[in-house]
């Protein structure tokens, strides 16, 4: 196990509303990602936080927005659901070292459904 | 152009043999990243070996071996002496940095991998 914890595992929604999902990093991470997996694809970068500021972004628009907590722990949150926001999310931790980044650690993913 | 390729979307390899999966990038920044990861059906991502742009040495990590070759801007993934558990789908990943400390990573598509017995 990686120790990096997300939840729920699996949620369906309706399109149009909005979702929250959570992300715990190991401890001592301070950086997270996110990203969106359709299905039979590679993960997409959504975005990246460092010390609770975004440093990184994708091409994903602006009704995809995050937070990173004192504790380093996140949120994405989509708003207005499109039934194509249908994926597993994948939050990922990892330690930023100067100028590099070690590997990145993977939770088990939240599973959206938007009907 | 593509940032990450992987032109095998799957491959067979007889267990305890070696199987090498292709990964080939595309970047201008110099200071770039590269890992592979394992996605078993059950969904986790696992990492397995990293590769920075600097970085002299092939990475190695137990059974893993990264073959890099910067001036072909290619990154294969080499397994020696295949398990039965290592059939799952691979990913190739980039990781580069713009100004400001700006970054982002680019996965591949994939290449799935069956271990026969």
């Amino acid at each position: 196990e990686t120790g990096v914890t997300q939840s729920p595992t699996h949620l369906i929604k309706t399109r149009g509303q909005q979702v929250t999902l959570r992300c715990s990093s190991q401890s001592g991470h301070n950086t997270v990602s996110w990203y969106q997996q359709a299905l039979g694809q590679g993960p997409q970068f959504i975005f990246q936080y460092y010390r609770e500021e975004e440093n990184g972004r994708g091409n994903f628009p602006p009704r995809f927005s995050g937070l990173q907590f004192p504790n380093y722990s996140s949120e994405l949150n989509v708003n207005a659901l499109e039934l194509d926001d249908s994926a597993l999310y994948l939050c990922a931790s990892s330690l930023a070292l100067g100028q590099q980044n070690t590997e990145a650690f993977f939770g088990q993913g939240t599973r959206l459904t938007v009907v | 152009a593509q940032k990450i390729t992987q032109t095998q979307p799957g491959m067979f390899v007889q267990e305890k043999e070696a199987v090498t999966l292709d990964c080939t990038y595309d970047t201008s920044d110099p200071s770039y990243g590269l890992f592979w990861y394992k996605q078993p059906s059950s969904g986790e991502m696992i990492f397995l070996i990293y590769q920075g742009s600097y970085d002299q040495q092939n990475a190695t990590e137990g059974r893993y071996s990264l073959n890099f070759q910067k001036a072909r801007k290619s990154a294969n993934l080499v397994i020696s002496a295949s398990q039965l558990g290592d059939s799952a789908m691979y990913f190739c990943a980039m990781r580069e940095r713009y100004s400001g400390g700006y970054q982002k990573v680019t996965f591949g598509t994939g290449t799935k991998l069956q271990v026969i017995p």
